[in-house]
């Protein structure tokens, strides 16, 4: 059964510190990665999507993704209370006609004033 | 541009009653695809529709179905509804198959009674 595993936290982090959010996926075969933040009694939005190896940055945020390894990770600079919320990371899998995602269950980031 | 609409956004039921929610994608978007959303438990795939077909399917009873309409728009039903089917029931679309950047609705809270 292919799986996307993240630590659900909470994750408390400091003002203006680094929060990092992991997550480890067993499809090899999975070419799309993409982190979603979803504050408390919303919806999932989609904030960051990467597709290759190394980093990807946009503005405060920056995901890392590691095929071989099958990580994908997002860091997020100066943390502030507004990032506070569960980030979910999600893994296409499947076929270029027919992604389907794949879901972990998400990591609670807290973000300490 | 419109974003997904999903009507209604909350509703109370009585266990044994049926539902029907309502979903209309962004326009140009011809995937929609539902997930049951619960405290702790992550989003849970129910099924996507594509093109009035249904393309994929999560592992959930046959009391849960779908529909597509020609103009996209899509609805699903739960029939004979138990207790554990109070949720967050969460609509997105997607412009294509073959793309994980998934766009979601505000979500229709189910209680069931």
């Amino acid at each position: 059964q292919k799986e996307v595993e993240q630590n659900s936290g909470p994750l408390s982090v400091p003002e203006g510190a680094i929060a990092s959010l992991n997550c480890t996926y067993s499809d090899r075969g999975s070419q799309s990665f993409f982190w979603y933040r979803q504050y408390s009694g919303k919806s999932p939005e989609l904030i960051m999507s990467i597709y290759s190896n190394g980093d990807k940055e946009d503005g405060r945020f920056t995901a890392q993704l590691n095929k071989a390894s099958q990580y994908v990770s997002l860091l997020i600079r100066d943390s502030q209370p507004s990032d506070s919320a569960t980030y979910l990371c999600a893994v296409t899998s499947g076929w270029d006609s027919n992604y389907q995602l794949i879901w972990g269950a998400g990591t609670k980031l807290i973000i300490k004033p | 541009k419109a974003g997904v609409t999903q009507t209604p956004r909350y509703l109370i039921k009585t266990r044994g009653q049926q539902v029907t929610l309502s979903c209309s994608p962004i326009s140009g978007h011809r995937s929609v695809s539902w997930y049951q959303q619960t405290p702790g438990q992550g989003l849970q795939f129910l099924f996507e529709y594509f093109s009035e077909t249904q393309r994929n399917k999560g592992n959930f009873p046959g009391r849960f179905s779908g529909r597509q309409f020609s103009n996209s728009r899509s609805e699903m039903n739960v029939s004979t509804l138990e207790l554990g089917d109070s949720a967050l029931y969460l609509c997105a679309s997607r412009s294509g198959l073959d793309t994980g950047e998934l766009f979601f609705g505000e979500g229709s809270r189910l209680t069931v009674l």
